[in-house]
């Protein structure tokens, strides 16, 4: 069965204090892995696509990289609009769905 | 612009009252999904579809249907909906592609209460 961790549920940062969100992945065989930014009320929104180990993507302060057991997301000097929940889902090979975590949810105080 | 758009946004409905909640995209794309987000649990597939009148079920089907009359277009109907259907739900749709996995466009959500 696949599954998707994700850590810390909540995070805390000053504006200026990077810091990194843990997604540890177990998937027969990943056909790729997502992150998705979702503001209260809102849909989640597109980030990253990652595909296989040692790809990594940037957007912004915003840079997520993969390994074989999980990915990051490196967020560099926060602003407090980055504050938001972070999600990542797997779609393994053969199926459709996306099995997606919990989520993180970050705060960024000025 | 490209959208998914869900309607209606908030609903309250009594135990046992049919509903549907419409999903609609301008993008073209063949693949459309229902997910189910609870809180602790994330986000849960219910039903795709890869193209007209081709539906499956994903992880937690239980209590719901669904159809793909058009491609832009795939509802979702809760024939006899129960209070543990009270969730946050969202439609999802995306090229679906042989080869790699492309990113899904999410509605902005409905809000349902069963009491």
């Amino acid at each position: 069965e696949d599954q998707v961790t994700q850590s810390p549920e909540a995070l805390r940062l000053q504006e200026g204090e990077s810091s990194s969100l843990n997604c540890s992945y177990t998937v027969s065989g990943l056909r790729g892995l997502f992150w998705y930014r979702q503001d209260p009320g809102k849909g989640p929104e597109f980030l990253f696509t990652l595909y296989s180990a040692g790809e990594e993507k940037e957007k912004e302060r915003l840079k997520a990289t993969l390994t074989k057991k999980e990915s990051f997301l490196h967020i560099t000097a926060p602003k407090p609009e980055d504050s938001a929940t972070y999600l990542c889902a797997v779609q393994a090979t053969g199926r459709r769905a996306l099995t997606f975590g919990s989520g993180t949810r970050l705060q960024v105080q000025p | 612009e490209a959208q998914v758009t869900q309607n209606p946004r908030y609903l309250i409905t009594v135990t046992g009252k049919k509903l549907t909640v419409t999903c609609s995209q301008n993008m073209n794309h063949e693949y459309m999904s229902w997910y189910r987000q609870d809180p602790g649990l994330g986000l849960r597939q219910i039903y795709y579809s890869m193209n007209v009148e081709v539906t499956d079920k994903g992880d937690v089907p239980e209590g719901y249907k669904v159809s793909r009359k058009e491609k832009r277009n795939f509802p979702l109907i809760l024939e006899s909906p129960s209070p543990n259907q009270t969730s946050l739900y969202f439609c999802a749709s995306s090229l679906a592609p042989q080869g790699r996995s492309t990113e899904a466009f999410f509605g902005q959500g409905t809000r349902l209460t069963v009491v």
